[in-house]
Order: C-alpha cells, then sequence, then structure tokens
C-alpha cells in the first residue's frame, strides 16, 4: 500500500534560519503530493501541492517539488519566523483506483522556531 | 477562517449520551470526509461520502454513524462512546472524482474537540 515517511522531530530552529523537513513516497500509481500545517488547536490547512513530477509548489515562501526518480516531496524555506511554529504534514492522494479516498499522511514534523 | 465549518468546537460528552457533530462546505464539493487524530498523530480516516453516498467505512465500530443529508452537509451521529474515543473529528471536503482533475486537495474545518468522560 501507500505510505509517506517523513523526519518526526521536534525540529528547533533559530529565526532566519534555513528549512528543509524531508519527506519520501512509495505508491503504486502516480499521486499528488501535498504539505499541510497545523497550528496549535487549529485543523489542517493545506500549504502547497504538486500533481506530478517536476512540478514544484510553492506559497508563503514555502517550496517543494515533486521529484518521481528519488520520491521525494522535501520541504523548504529559506528563512522562518517564529510564526511558522506549527506541525507539518507530507500527504499524498492516489485515486488512480477511480474513487474518492483519504489523503495517507506522514507522522508529522513539529517545528518550533526561536527568536 | 476556513471553507468547511464544524459545530460544536468542543464537546464534552457521558458514555451513555447521544450526540451529533456537523460540518457543512459550500465549495461545490462532492466528496467529503471523516477522520479522527489523536494528539501528536496524523489525522486517522473513518469515512468517505462519494456524491452522497458512503464509499469508504474503515472499519469503525458502529458507535459512530455517518450521515450526508445533501451534497453540503455531513454529519457523525455518537452513541455509548468509550475514553479512547476522545480526539479531534476532523471533516474534510474534496473535488469528487468526475468533478475535474484527479488528487485535488482536500480542505479541512477546525475540527470539534470530543472529550468523553
Amino acid at each position: 500500500g501507500d505510505s509517506v515517511t517523513q523526519m518526526e522531530g521536534p525540529v528547533t530552529l533559530s529565526e532566519e534560519a534555513f528549512l528543509t523537513i524531508n519527506c519520501t513516497y512509495t505508491a503504486t500509481g502516480y499521486p499528488s503530493l501535498f504539505w499541510y500545517v497545523q497550528y496549535p488547536g487549529e485543523g489542517l490547512q493545506l500549504l502547497l501541492k504538486a500533481t506530478k513530477a517536476d512540478d514544484k509548489g510553492s506559497n508563503k515562501g514555502f517550496e517543494a517539488t515533486y521529484r518521481k526518480e528519488t520520491t521525494s516531496f522535501h520541504l523548504e524555506k529559506g528563512s522562518v519566523q517564529v510564526s511558522d511554529s506549527a506541525v507539518y504534514f507530507c500527504a499524498l492522494s492516489d485515486q488512480s483506483g477511480g474513487g474518492a479516498d483519504g489523503l495517507t499522511f506522514g507522522k508529522g514534523t513539529h517545528l518550533i522556531i526561536q527568536p | 477562517d476556513t471553507e468547511v465549518t464544524q459545530t460544536p468546537k468542543h464537546l464534552v460528552m457521558g458514555m451513555t449520551n447521544k450526540k451529533s457533530l456537523k460540518c457543512e462546505q459550500h465549495m461545490g464539493h462532492r466528496a467529503m470526509y471523516w477522520y479522527k487524530q489523536k494528539a501528536k498523530k496524523p489525522p486517522e480516516l473513518m469515512f468517505v461520502y462519494s456524491y452522497e453516498k458512503l464509499s469508504i467505512n474503515e472499519s469503525v465500530p458502529s458507535r459512530f454513524s455517518p450521515e450526508c443529508p445533501n451534497s453540503s452537509l455531513l454529519n457523525l451521529h455518537l452513541h455509548a462512546l468509550q475514553p479512547e474515543d476522545s480526539a479531534l473529528y476532523l471533516c474534510a471536503s474534496s473535488q469528487a472524482p468526475g468533478q475535474g482533475a484527479q488528487d485535488q486537495p482536500q480542505h479541512f474545518g477546525d475540527g470539534t474537540r470530543l472529550s468523553i468522560l
């Protein structure tokens, strides 16, 4: 079955540091890939997405590139802020079977940004 | 603000109570989902509705009963829950297969935080 592996953390960085959160996946079909962010006490917000190989998703300074050859979708940001502190989930969706299906999530990475 | 609205935000109930969680979206999505999320864990899929029909039930105990009365609403009826059912319950919606491209993102509500006494 499909699976997503991501570094769990917590990851602690200083403000303005460079961020990378690694994510790799296994899937039988041709999935779409997503990064979601969850702030304390809230639901999940879509951060960015990529639907095919070599697509780059970007939003709010975050970027991730769909790498089919390495089955990866690493999240990066050049300069993090305290407000980026949250839990980040890498996820995939594979509807090649034809029906609506749930997302397959990684375990989540807790990011802590210190001033 | 999210485009998927869940009520109530918090719910405390005894093990013998009956209550319902509600979810509403007006994005025209025809796929709707219930997830359960325990602390420090990713969401776990419970149910999927596609075009108002239940298409996936992930072996959820019968004390959880979903209902999709129309294309905008999704309910989760609760009865005789156990303490281990305490969790954040998240609703999500997306375009269903046939509405557009495959694998469209799911949009989540802020959840209902459920505590079972």
